[in-house]
């Protein structure tokens, strides 16, 4: 069974740092990995979808890696904003060839200004 | 506009009752998902569905019940709610192995 965690389950920094998230997962036989955002009361928003064959994915300042290998993912956020603030989650397969997905808990980032 | 709608955004019942969860989608996506979301557990997933008439339990289906007879709808069902099932619950749709989220509907069962 996919299992997938993700520490620290919060994050405080100051405006303009850059910072990692992480995640892990047990099952490595995925053919991809998906990070989202989810603000307060809201729903989840995808950020970026890391195929197996790729090690990173950019979109604007986020930057995803994947290490199937090792069972480990990372978000990194360049030059932080206030706007950035919210609860990121990375979701992978459940199994091979799986279309559900296991979410890891989230980890709840707040920039300060 | 476009998206994954879900209605209605909150509700609130009694121990009991019947409850019908609404998830309405306009892109045609063929996989759709409903998952509740609790503090302590995540994102849980409770059945999900491949396509028009082919649905299958997730995780956590106990009390529930989809169907799913037109594409662009997939309603969840609690047969009769219990106060274990006050939570979030998302609806969502699939292509291309992204999933797409609705807003949520908030229940809370007295």
């Amino acid at each position: 069974k996919q299992e997938v965690t993700q520490i620290p389950a919060a994050l405080s920094v100051p405006e303009g740092e850059n910072l990692v998230l992480n995640c892990s997962f047990t099952d490595s036989a995925i053919y991809n990995l998906q990070w989202f955002r989810q603000d307060p009361g809201k729903g989840l928003t995808s950020l970026l979808l890391i195929q197996s064959s790729q090690r990173e994915q950019t979109s604007g300042r986020l930057n995803a890696s994947l290490d199937k290998s090792s069972g480990r993912s990372t978000l990194y956020i360049a030059a932080s904003q206030p706007g950035d603030s919210a609860t990121y989650l990375c979701a992978a397969p459940s199994g091979a060839g799986s279309y559900q997905l296991t979410f890891g808990k989230g980890t709840k980032l707040s920039v300060i200004p | 506009d476009a998206g994954i709608t879900q209605s209605p955004r909150y509700k609130i019942t009694e121990t009991g009752r019947q409850v019908t969860l609404m998830c309405h989608q306009t892109w045609s996506h063929s996989y759709m998902f409903w998952y509740r979301q609790d503090l302590g557990h995540g994102l849980r997933l409770i059945y999900y569905s491949a396509a028009a008439d082919i649905t299958d339990k997730g995780e956590v289906p106990d009390g529930y019940v989809v169907s799913r007879s037109k594409t662009e709808n997939f309603p969840l069902t609690l047969e009769s709610a219990t106060r274990s099932q006050t939570s979030v619950y998302f609806c969502a749709s699939s292509r291309n192995n992204i999933q797409y989220f609705g807003a949520g509907t908030r229940l809370s069962v007295l």
